[in-house]
């Protein structure tokens, strides 16, 4: 089955760049949805954004001024990197796959990221001097 | 952005009996269209990642027992353990998938009374 692996530096100076790669495994990273979720130590989940196989990308706005999302489909990866990170940026960073649903309107047949399933295991990334 | 809230904040429950969690949104999760509910539920132990266990509101994940179960339409939604096992320890999240930015409710910790 699919498995998600975070990796990077686990300690990040304020100012700095925080970047994650995340390695998908047991199965293509094409055709899916694939997404970055972080939880402050000791509170709840907050959605990031997610990049489709194609690249095309959807941030939350919070973080969208200072946030990248890309996918290389051919290393089965996808990253994110986060400009300018303070204290606040401290928590666990999770990648997930969104399991992509569909809908229809009038104006055709449409894929829709949703629920988040697999995860991987989650890193812990610090912002400190 | 669709605020999404739980209740309570934490419940301690006795082995065997039921566990109810509350999840609101502030707008309707329901797409007319193909009358589907984007909601979920996750469960998530100290140390791991949250773990899928209910999706369109009512369905549950292959492999989750069947004392879980969703409930609910529109903005208001239930987490329901029918009988609590010492392994549901847990924080329980909703998370709404019908509009962007996705949103998770803050969590409800269940424990053993």
């Amino acid at each position: 089955q699919v498995q998600l692996q975070e990796s990077g530096p686990g300690l990040v100076k304020p100012s700095e760049t925080l970047s994650l790669v995340c390695t998908v495994s047991g199965g293509s990273i094409s055709y899916n949805y694939w997404s970055w979720v972080r939880q402050p130590p000791g509170k709840g989940l907050e959605w990031i954004g997610y990049v489709y196989s194609s690249g095309i990308t959807k941030y939350s706005p919070s973080l969208e001024s200072r946030l990248t999302i890309s996918i290389d489909t051919s290393k089965n990866q996808f990253s994110l990197k986060l400009d300018s990170v303070t204290a606040a940026d401290t928590a666990i960073y999770y990648c997930a796959r969104a399991e992509t649903t569909y809908y229809d309107d009038s104006r055709g047949h449409h894929a829709w990221p949703s629920w988040f399933d697999p995860w991987g295991q989650g890193t812990l990334v610090t912002v400190s001097s | 952005d669709i605020v999404m809230t739980q209740s309570p904040d934490s419940l301690a429950v006795s082995l065997g009996e039921r566990a109810t969690i509350n999840c609101k949104s502030s707008q309707s999760l329901l797409y007319s269209s193909n009358s589907k509910n984007y909601l979920a539920w996750y469960q998530q132990k100290p140390g791991q990642p949250p773990k899928l266990l209910i999706y369109w509101a009512s369905t549950r994940e292959s492999g989750v027992p069947d004392r879980f179960s969703g409930s609910g339409s529109g903005t208001d939604f239930t987490l329901t353990i029918s009988s609590l096992q010492a392994e549901d320890v847990a924080v329980y999240y909703c998370q709404q998938y019908y509009f962007s930015p996705f949103t998770f409710g803050p969590g409800t910790k269940v424990n053993i009374k």
